[in-house]
């Protein structure tokens, strides 16, 4: 079964909104990491947070962690269309050397 | 650096034919990993090695099999195809600083099984 599941399983914004996703897992994490995947191709790294942090930036990406609540969410700001992709959340366990992929959102900017 | 390379890009194969899809990067990563990537299914790992000559199984790991000689390849078998694994398979390193596991994805291979 998955660990992790993203909420919405698809957003459709204008170009220029913000656009949030959610991750929710199922057990306790060593880091949570997202990751990017435009059609036909290969997963990117974006950014990775760390079970004793709660927020993390990397340019207009934004992600927080709320372990008590074992979800995530990354905010991606002044959307563009080159956004348009799929992300997916992906977690490690502590004590694990797995890395477990959620189902993903797919996102469109519409321009 | 070229990255994670994956060769064949695509691939038609008839049940019960056997094939390897290759693997290599130029990075030094001691971590490497595969993934099956379905419909609405997300990425499943298949096989993973941590260091040449050390491999171990993931989520989905019957009907497949992996070796890891060098730190650079990391072949993956499919011993009889079957129609239950068409999909799009990735593979992937990792530097594995700090345990993250932070993984560099390949291209990609997309093989039907007819």
């Amino acid at each position: 079964s998955q660990q992790g599941e993203e909420d919405p399983q698809a957003l459709s914004i204008q170009e220029g909104e913000n656009a949030t996703m959610n991750c929710s897992y199922k057990t306790s994490i060593n880091n949570l990491q997202w990751y990017r995947q435009n059609s036909g191709r290969g997963l990117v790294h974006l950014i990775l947070i760390r079970s004793n942090e709660r927020e993390k930036h990397s340019g207009r990406l934004r992600v927080t962690l709320d372990t008590s609540k074992k979800s995530s969410s990354l905010l991606i700001t002044a959307s563009r269309a080159a956004d348009t992709a799929s992300y997916f959340c992906a977690t490690v366990l502590f004590g694990n050397e797995k890395l477990t992929f959620g189902t993903g959102t797919r996102l469109t900017i519409i321009p | 650096n070229a990255g994670v390379t994956q060769t064949p890009k695509f691939q038609v194969l008839k049940t019960g034919q056997s094939m390897t899809l290759q693997c290599a990067q130029d990075m030094n990563h001691e971590y490497m990993s595969w993934y099956r990537q379905d419909p609405g299914m997300g990425l499943r790992l298949i096989h993973y090695s941590v260091g040449a000559g050390i491999t171990d199984q993931g989520e989905v790991p019957n009907g497949y099999n992996v070796s890891r000689s060098t730190t650079e390849d990391f072949p993956l078998r499919l011993l009889s195809a079957a129609p239950s694994q068409t999909s799009v398979y990735f593979c992937a390193s990792s530097p594995d600083r700090a345990k993250s596991y932070e993984q560099y994805f390949g291209p990609g291979t997309r093989l039907t099984v007819t």
